[in-house]
């Protein structure tokens, strides 16, 4: 089946810690998302990718990295540094151009006690 | 950067009812999207309208794009209980997508 997947779906880690947040897709895609989700709240666009080995921040890209080293994968590191890290994080994918559909994945709860 | 406008923020209902929800921005778009989230899950994506001015239904949804590029509805007729969630806009323009904050829907058997 063709589609987004995150792993794990439950995640749980200690203050001070960096943590990576797994997000693969099958789509062919060429753009890969992620996104945060707090609770009542839209979606805030943390980075993008539109092409392999390229990316750029989005809304709040503070405390956070990515790295897009192939098509298929756009994994995000949680640093230590983001403020208040706990909250529902999802990634999407989409084709290129001027007009497109972003596709998201299952999503990632993350805890930081 | 600027969100989406999008209305009621929740809505209770009975069964059968009909619902009708909408997004407005001051900027345009070029597409505009709607999705549907269950709790714990990712969005779902519903209906995609690529012109202004197109109405596009998908079963019992129906969604339109506005005129002006800057606002689109979606409405639900005849409610299920499994219509219960969070709906969301989006409009997408280039490389800029923007959200709407939601509208939660509970639908009452």
């Amino acid at each position: 089946d063709g589609g987004i997947t995150q792993s794990p779906k439950y995640l749980f880690r200690k203050e001070g810690q960096n943590v990576t947040l797994s997000c693969e897709q099958n789509l062919n895609h060429d753009a890969m998302y992620w996104y945060r989700q707090d609770p009542g709240q839209g979606l805030r666009l943390i980075y993008y990718s539109q092409i392999v080995n390229d990316f750029q921040k989005g809304d709040i890209a503070e405390g956070y990295s990515v790295s897009r080293e192939k098509k298929e994968s756009f994994p995000l590191t949680v640093t230590s540094a983001q403020k208040n890290p706990t909250a529902f994080y999802l990634c999407a994918s989409s084709g290129t151009g001027t007009s497109y559909e972003q596709y998201f994945g299952p999503g990632t709860r993350l805890t930081v006690t | 950067g600027q969100q989406l406008n999008q209305s009621p923020q929740s809505m209770f209902i009975q069964e059968g009812e009909d619902v009708s929800m909408n997004c407005t921005s001051s900027s345009i778009f070029n597409t505009w999207l709607w999705y549907k989230q269950d709790p714990g899950e990712g969005p779902v994506l519903l209906i995609a309208l690529y012109k202004a001015g197109e109405l596009t239904s998908n079963g019992r949804l129906t969604a339109q794009f506005g005129i002006t590029r800057k606002d689109s509805f979606l409405n639900i007729s005849a409610s299920i209980p499994s219509d219960v969630g969070i709906y969301f806009c989006a409009g997408q323009t280039n490389n800029d997508m923007r959200f709407g904050a939601g509208t939660r829907l509970t639908v009452k058997p």
